[in-house]
């Protein structure tokens, strides 16, 4: 079993449309939690930290709960250019520094 | 602002050659990392730098070895080079002064070996 597993995906939505992503990670001890984006044969590129009370960035919503050790992301009115590729990724040897576990993504397509 | 830089972008070799990627870290970041990516999977974690000292090991092949320099760069050296392991090789850079800082990555070197 991965660490670290996403909904498989892809998602293929309208543009305007709310799209939620999940993600859960096997290691209670794991203490940073993130969310970065991947576009085709690019680096991945941050999208925003999870913290336990939840954070907001615009459109952007991310959820941490640590009991059912479960992390989402939630996009409303979603725009062509978030078609993407959306990794979940925890710290690998718990804590809140080291490297990172990534899901294996889950594929974003936005259409007109 | 800065950002982690990676050089070269693209390297072509052939089976058995060796190679070596560079990765200058954002300024200020004292810590490295190094991921290895292969075509439809996630970025592996291969191993990391803390203050020019080797920090965590992932799944780097004995064929590989990496250093951090005085300035913070690093490089990752790569012999025997295998078909499998042609990649996306990312270098990220973070800083640990303060806790929960995430890690920002560079834009790769795509390694291709014939």
């Amino acid at each position: 079993r991965k660490e670290v597993e996403q909904d498989p995906g892809p998602f293929n939505v309208p543009e305007g449309a709310t799209v939620a992503f999940n993600c859960t990670y096997s290691n209670s001890a794991s203490q940073s939690f993130f969310w970065y984006r991947q576009d085709c044969r690019k680096e991945p590129k941050l999208l925003m930290s999870v913290y336990s009370s939840g954070n907001e960035d615009g459109r952007f919503t991310a959820q941490l709960n640590r009991a059912s050790q479960y992390i989402s992301l939630l996009i409303r009115d979603s725009k062509l250019s978030d078609s993407a590729t959306y990794l979940c990724a925890v710290t690998g040897y718990g804590g809140s520094q080291g490297n990172l576990i990534f899901g294996k993504g889950t594929k974003l397509s936005v259409k007109p | 602002a800065a950002g982690v830089i990676q050089s070269p972008r693209h390297l072509i070799k052939e089976k058995r050659e060796t190679a070596t990627l560079k990765c200058y870290p954002i300024p200020r970041h004292d810590t490295v990392y190094w991921y290895q990516q292969g075509p439809g999977q996630d970025p592996q974690f291969l191993i990391s730098f803390y203050e020019k000292m080797q920090s965590d090991k992932g799944s780097i092949p004995d064929r590989f070895s990496a250093q951090q320099f005085s300035d913070y760069h690093s490089e990752l050296n790569m012999s025997s080079l295998e078909l499998g392991d042609s990649a996306l090789y990312f270098c990220a850079s973070s800083t640990r002064r303060y806790s929960n800082q995430p890690q920002h990555f560079g834009d790769g070197t795509r390694l291709s070996i014939l």
